[in-house]
């Protein structure tokens, strides 16, 4: 079935430091594909992303480009700031029916120290 | 904008212990809505979607069952807990029209 990898954590970073976490999907169709994220003491919320294969995803200075060829939508920020410090998931979409399902990797926390 | 309201925050239950999790919506009406699990150091799991009132999609078999008696209120249960039930349990709603989720702020379980 339909499946998300993410890298495992926590990635501790200084700020302004360039930011990457990685993410790979299988899918047997053409999946959305998601990154949310969870601040402390709140829930998830829609970070950014990308409906079809080159589509790039953009919000908050955080940037991931769909790549069908290597099924990979790594999330990339230039300088990242303390207040980024939250756990990330990385997700796809597998519609059917009226609704659809999300299929979420097993998150990775950020840690950003001043 | 629509808002989904999950509690407990957190809940200790001993095994053999029946379980009733409780989400509400507000802010929309007829939501597609969802029951995830995450357990310790794997990732979201989703068990039950639903549609409309007293439509119930399972995804996984297991010891847990969900209801939606009401357009906006999604229950999820359990008569006998098990050990292997604890985890961080997530209520999520969307549109059917728009793919974005809004999620609750989850309830961390622990069965002892």
């Amino acid at each position: 079935g339909d499946s998300v990898t993410q890298m495992e954590g926590p990635v501790t970073l200084s700020e302004e430091a360039f930011l990457t976490i990685n993410c790979t999907y299988t899918a047997t169709g053409y999946p959305s594909l998601f990154w949310y994220v969870q601040y402390p003491g709140e829930g998830l919320q829609l970070l950014l992303k990308a409906t079809k294969a080159d589509d790039k995803g953009s919000n908050k200075g955080f940037e991931a480009t769909y790549r069908k060829e290597t099924t990979s939508f790594h999330l990339e920020k230039g300088s990242v700031q303390v207040s980024d410090s939250a756990v990330y998931f990385c997700a796809l979409s597998d519609r059917g029916d009226s609704s659809y399902k999300l299929i979420f990797g097993s998150g990775t926390r950020l840690l950003v120290r001043p | 904008s629509q808002t989904i309201h999950q509690w407990p925050a957190t809940l200790v239950q001993p095994v053999g212990s029946p379980l009733s999790l409780e989400c509400t919506v507000e802010g929309t009406s007829n939501p597609n809505l969802y029951w995830y699990r995450q357990a310790a150091g794997r990732g979201l799991q989703l068990l039950f979607y639903s549609v409309g009132i007293g439509q119930i999609s399972s995804e996984v078999p297991q010891n847990l069952s969900a209801s939606r008696p009401q357009d906006r209120q999604f229950i999820l249960s359990s008569k006998k807990l098990l050990l292997s039930d604890s985890g961080f349990y997530l209520c999520a709603g969307s549109m059917t029209a728009n793919e974005k989720l809004f999620f609750g702020s989850g309830t961390q379980l622990s069965v002892l």
